[in-house]
Protein backbone atom coordinates (compact mmCIF):
# COMPACT_ATOMS: atom_id res chain seq x y z
CA UNK A 1 0.00 0.00 0.00
CA UNK A 2 1.03 3.66 -0.92
CA UNK A 3 2.06 5.49 2.04
CA UNK A 4 1.78 9.79 2.73
CA UNK A 5 3.90 11.35 -0.43
CA UNK A 6 5.49 14.05 0.26
CA UNK A 7 7.22 16.35 -2.92
CA UNK A 8 10.09 17.40 -3.14
CA UNK A 9 12.23 15.58 -0.63
CA UNK A 10 14.32 18.01 -0.53
CA UNK A 11 14.48 22.03 -1.21
CA UNK A 12 17.13 24.33 -1.20
CA UNK A 13 15.56 27.89 -2.43
CA UNK A 14 16.96 31.66 -1.61
CA UNK A 15 15.26 33.77 0.90
CA UNK A 16 12.68 35.59 -0.28
CA UNK A 17 11.32 32.95 -2.89
CA UNK A 18 8.08 31.18 -2.92
CA UNK A 19 8.58 27.60 -1.27
CA UNK A 20 5.49 25.24 -2.36
CA UNK A 21 5.37 21.45 -0.72
CA UNK A 22 3.05 18.87 -1.61
CA UNK A 23 1.34 16.24 0.17
CA UNK A 24 -0.81 12.77 -1.29
CA UNK A 25 -2.14 11.14 2.21
CA UNK A 26 -3.28 7.48 2.18
CA UNK A 27 -6.56 6.86 0.19
CA UNK A 28 -9.43 6.85 2.32
CA UNK A 29 -8.05 9.01 5.12
CA UNK A 30 -10.29 11.81 6.40
CA UNK A 31 -7.49 14.10 8.46
CA UNK A 32 -4.48 15.82 7.23
CA UNK A 33 -1.45 17.15 9.46
CA UNK A 34 1.31 19.30 8.50
CA UNK A 35 3.93 19.30 11.09
CA UNK A 36 7.71 21.40 10.91
CA UNK A 37 10.39 19.99 12.72
CA UNK A 38 13.67 21.53 13.83
CA UNK A 39 16.33 20.49 16.54
CA UNK A 40 15.34 23.41 18.58
CA UNK A 41 11.89 22.97 18.80
CA UNK A 42 10.95 19.38 18.01
CA UNK A 43 7.87 18.43 15.93
CA UNK A 44 5.43 21.30 15.73
CA UNK A 45 1.70 20.96 14.34
CA UNK A 46 1.37 24.10 11.68
CA UNK A 47 -2.81 23.12 10.67
CA UNK A 48 -4.85 20.14 10.17
CA UNK A 49 -7.57 19.60 7.93
CA UNK A 50 -10.52 16.90 8.58
CA UNK A 51 -12.70 16.36 5.33
CA UNK A 52 -10.48 18.88 3.73
CA UNK A 53 -11.25 21.44 5.64
CA UNK A 54 -9.36 23.53 8.18
CA UNK A 55 -9.69 22.56 11.73
CA UNK A 56 -6.97 24.16 13.43
CA UNK A 57 -4.22 26.37 11.80
CA UNK A 58 -3.23 28.06 15.40
CA UNK A 59 0.30 26.49 14.54
CA UNK A 60 1.04 28.63 11.27
CA UNK A 61 4.10 30.78 12.35
CA UNK A 62 2.43 33.46 10.37
CA UNK A 63 0.96 35.73 7.11
CA UNK A 64 4.08 33.91 5.10
CA UNK A 65 2.53 30.38 5.66
CA UNK A 66 -0.20 29.14 4.29
CA UNK A 67 -1.78 25.36 3.31
CA UNK A 68 -4.73 24.44 1.05
CA UNK A 69 -6.36 20.95 0.77
CA UNK A 70 -8.33 21.51 -2.58
CA UNK A 71 -9.20 17.93 -3.06
CA UNK A 72 -8.89 14.67 -0.43
CA UNK A 73 -6.12 13.67 -2.22
CA UNK A 74 -4.04 16.39 -1.96
CA UNK A 75 -2.71 19.42 0.13
CA UNK A 76 -0.10 22.09 -0.43
CA UNK A 77 1.72 23.92 2.14
CA UNK A 78 2.94 27.47 0.92
CA UNK A 79 5.64 29.78 2.27
CA UNK A 80 5.87 33.20 0.83
CA UNK A 81 8.21 35.21 1.00
CA UNK A 82 10.58 32.45 2.63
CA UNK A 83 13.17 33.15 5.37
CA UNK A 84 16.12 31.47 6.39
CA UNK A 85 14.67 30.40 10.10
CA UNK A 86 12.19 28.53 8.25
CA UNK A 87 14.92 25.79 7.22
CA UNK A 88 13.59 22.74 8.76
CA UNK A 89 12.10 19.15 7.62
CA UNK A 90 8.34 19.33 7.04
CA UNK A 91 6.09 16.29 7.21
CA UNK A 92 3.02 15.31 6.24
CA UNK A 93 1.00 13.28 7.99
CA UNK A 94 -2.99 11.41 7.35
CA UNK A 95 -4.79 9.69 9.45
CA UNK A 96 -8.60 7.40 9.35
CA UNK A 97 -10.25 9.93 11.43
CA UNK A 98 -9.26 12.70 13.77
CA UNK A 99 -7.47 10.70 16.77
CA UNK A 100 -6.61 7.89 15.25
CA UNK A 101 -3.15 6.71 14.75
CA UNK A 102 -1.04 9.40 12.04
CA UNK A 103 0.65 8.32 9.45
CA UNK A 104 4.05 10.19 8.28
CA UNK A 105 5.51 10.80 4.89
CA UNK A 106 9.13 10.66 4.66
CA UNK A 107 9.28 14.56 4.66
CA UNK A 108 10.79 17.35 2.71
CA UNK A 109 14.23 18.67 4.16
CA UNK A 110 14.02 22.55 2.81
CA UNK A 111 16.80 24.93 3.36
CA UNK A 112 16.46 28.74 2.79
CA UNK A 113 19.90 30.33 2.07
CA UNK B 1 -1.77 24.73 26.14
CA UNK B 2 -0.45 21.00 26.15
CA UNK B 3 2.73 20.43 27.27
CA UNK B 4 4.45 16.89 27.05
CA UNK B 5 7.88 16.47 28.69
CA UNK B 6 9.66 13.76 27.43
CA UNK B 7 13.23 12.61 29.14
CA UNK B 8 15.69 12.15 28.84
CA UNK B 9 16.88 13.91 26.01
CA UNK B 10 19.75 11.77 24.74
CA UNK B 11 20.10 8.28 26.29
CA UNK B 12 23.28 6.30 25.21
CA UNK B 13 23.97 2.56 26.47
CA UNK B 14 25.25 -0.42 25.20
CA UNK B 15 23.70 -3.40 23.77
CA UNK B 16 21.49 -5.73 26.54
CA UNK B 17 20.82 -2.78 28.80
CA UNK B 18 17.43 -1.81 29.74
CA UNK B 19 15.89 1.10 29.39
CA UNK B 20 13.05 3.40 30.77
CA UNK B 21 11.98 6.53 28.76
CA UNK B 22 9.32 8.92 30.30
CA UNK B 23 6.85 11.44 29.27
CA UNK B 24 4.67 13.32 31.48
CA UNK B 25 2.27 16.25 31.06
CA UNK B 26 -0.23 18.11 33.28
CA UNK B 27 -3.00 17.55 31.05
CA UNK B 28 -5.15 14.72 30.66
CA UNK B 29 -5.21 13.01 27.24
CA UNK B 30 -7.82 10.58 25.68
CA UNK B 31 -4.97 8.83 23.85
CA UNK B 32 -1.15 8.61 24.44
CA UNK B 33 0.76 7.28 21.30
CA UNK B 34 4.45 6.36 21.00
CA UNK B 35 6.09 6.75 17.70
CA UNK B 36 10.55 5.61 16.49
CA UNK B 37 11.88 7.93 13.66
CA UNK B 38 14.89 6.88 11.83
CA UNK B 39 17.41 9.35 9.87
CA UNK B 40 15.64 10.49 7.39
CA UNK B 41 12.26 9.13 7.64
CA UNK B 42 9.07 10.01 9.16
CA UNK B 43 7.59 9.07 12.43
CA UNK B 44 6.29 5.36 12.59
CA UNK B 45 3.86 4.33 15.23
CA UNK B 46 4.85 1.94 17.62
CA UNK B 47 1.45 1.44 19.89
CA UNK B 48 -1.56 3.75 20.91
CA UNK B 49 -2.71 3.23 24.50
CA UNK B 50 -6.15 4.44 25.42
CA UNK B 51 -6.99 3.39 29.01
CA UNK B 52 -5.40 4.68 32.15
CA UNK B 53 -3.26 2.19 33.64
CA UNK B 54 -2.98 -0.01 30.27
CA UNK B 55 0.43 -1.43 29.65
CA UNK B 56 0.79 -2.71 26.19
CA UNK B 57 4.00 -5.05 25.25
CA UNK B 58 5.66 -5.29 21.67
CA UNK B 59 8.20 -7.73 21.76
CA UNK B 60 11.30 -6.41 23.89
CA UNK B 61 9.24 -2.91 24.43
CA UNK B 62 6.78 -2.30 27.37
CA UNK B 63 4.25 1.12 27.07
CA UNK B 64 2.49 1.98 30.11
CA UNK B 65 0.07 4.80 30.26
CA UNK B 66 -0.51 6.40 33.64
CA UNK B 67 -4.20 6.00 35.61
CA UNK B 68 -4.77 9.38 35.40
CA UNK B 69 -3.95 9.94 31.33
CA UNK B 70 -1.38 12.31 32.17
CA UNK B 71 1.78 10.36 31.59
CA UNK B 72 3.61 7.63 29.93
CA UNK B 73 6.64 5.18 29.79
CA UNK B 74 8.51 3.01 27.37
CA UNK B 75 10.69 0.57 28.75
CA UNK B 76 13.09 -1.70 26.75
CA UNK B 77 15.07 -4.64 27.97
CA UNK B 78 18.00 -6.30 25.85
CA UNK B 79 18.05 -3.06 23.85
CA UNK B 80 20.21 -3.60 20.46
CA UNK B 81 21.74 -1.39 18.27
CA UNK B 82 18.28 -1.95 15.87
CA UNK B 83 16.60 -0.14 18.61
CA UNK B 84 18.46 3.45 17.88
CA UNK B 85 16.47 6.17 16.54
CA UNK B 86 14.32 9.02 17.79
CA UNK B 87 11.70 8.32 20.58
CA UNK B 88 8.81 10.61 20.19
CA UNK B 89 5.20 10.49 22.64
CA UNK B 90 2.52 12.21 21.65
CA UNK B 91 -0.52 13.01 23.40
CA UNK B 92 -4.03 13.17 21.65
CA UNK B 93 -6.47 15.94 22.70
CA UNK B 94 -9.41 14.91 25.15
CA UNK B 95 -12.06 17.29 24.12
CA UNK B 96 -13.11 20.47 22.72
CA UNK B 97 -12.52 21.86 19.22
CA UNK B 98 -9.27 20.56 18.89
CA UNK B 99 -10.33 16.86 19.10
CA UNK B 100 -7.80 13.94 18.75
CA UNK B 101 -5.21 16.84 17.60
CA UNK B 102 -1.36 15.67 18.94
CA UNK B 103 1.04 17.28 20.82
CA UNK B 104 4.55 15.92 21.00
CA UNK B 105 7.08 15.61 22.98
CA UNK B 106 10.46 16.62 22.22
CA UNK B 107 11.81 13.23 21.64
CA UNK B 108 14.84 10.66 23.31
CA UNK B 109 17.73 10.03 20.97
CA UNK B 110 18.21 6.56 21.78
CA UNK B 111 22.08 4.98 20.93
CA UNK B 112 22.28 1.50 21.51
CA UNK B 113 26.27 0.53 20.86
CA UNK B 114 27.32 -3.02 19.98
Amino acid sequence: DAGVIQSPRHEVTEMGQEVTLRCKPISGHNSLFWYRQTMMRGLELLIYFNNNVPIDDSGMPEDRFSAKMPNASFSTLKIQPSEPRDSAVYFCASSLATGQPQHFGDGTRLSIL
Amino acid sequence: TQLLEQSPQFLSIQEGENLTVYCNSSSVFSSLQWYRQEPGEGPVLLVTVVTGGEVKKLKRLTFQFGDARKDSSLHITAAQPGDTGLYLCAGANAGGTSYGKLTFGQGTILTVHP
